[in-house]
């Protein structure tokens, strides 16, 4: 399968813990993005990647989140004591030139959170 | 924020009708593009079309946009059950070389009936 992975795809935990997701892109892409989706809305831009350089973060990400690529391959996003408002579906994308165009970003199943 | 607004909210048609779902924003564009999402997946890109193009078609789809009304719209012929899932225009703002961040509508929840 050569699309974009995400695990796990769901994850129930309690309210102070922290949680980490995991994304793998399209082999050959070299960007990679973060949203949030809540119920009943459309999708929210958390950060992005260009290879390993974090070059945007919204200002929805707290300091309780952190976004890491290294190597430039796979993505982490850690939430620290998390909060019931943390509760969403947290969407991963790529991009690149192949499968291209280097704007049409393809997602990934997401991470379903629920904080209790 | 949300820049799309997707109208209608919420759409019902009989299989083999055509459904037409709108989309609006505020600001100038790069590109629109349209996403499909079925109950708690993943979005699948439709198509995009760029701030320079007027209409675009694919399979049984067709997006026209409007840039001097910031809207745009999809329309899919010949509804099959399947098509059932939430529609979502998503625009790109980027200046220049940017992120290509996407900023997407509240997006609108298509029914087809067998």
């Amino acid at each position: 399968d050569t699309g974009v992975s995400q695990n796990p795809r769901h994850k129930i935990t309690k309210r102070g813990q922290n949680v980490t997701f995991r994304c793998d892109p399209i082999s050959e892409h070299n960007r990679l993005y973060w949203y949030r989706q809540t119920l009943g809305q459309g999708p929210e831009f958390l950060t992005y990647f260009q290879n390993e350089a974090q070059l945007e973060k919204s200002r929805l990400l707290s300091d309780r989140f952190s976004a890491e690529r290294p190597k430039g391959s796979f993505s982490t996003l850690e939430i620290q004591r998390t909060e019931q408002g943390d509760s969403a579906m947290y969407l991963c994308a790529s991009s690149g030139t192949r499968p291209g165009p280097l704007d049409t970003q393809y997602f990934g199943p997401g991470t379903r959170l629920t904080v209790l | 924020s949300q820049q799309g607004e997707e109208d209608p909210q919420a759409l019902s048609i009989q299989e083999g009708e055509n459904a037409t779902m709108n989309c609006s924003y505020k600001t100038s564009i790069n590109n629109l593009q349209w996403y499909r999402q079925n109950s708690g997946r993943g979005l699948v890109h439709l198509i995009l079309i760029r701030s320079n193009e007027r209409e675009k078609h694919s399979g049984r789809l067709r997006v026209t946009l409007d840039t001097s009304k910031k809207s745009s719209s999809l329309l899919i012929t010949a509804s099959r059950a399947a098509d059932t899932a939430s529609y979502f225009c998503a625009t790109d703002a980027s200046a220049g070389a940017g992120s290509y961040q996407l900023t997407f509508g509240k997006g609108t929840k298509l029914s087809v009936i067998p």
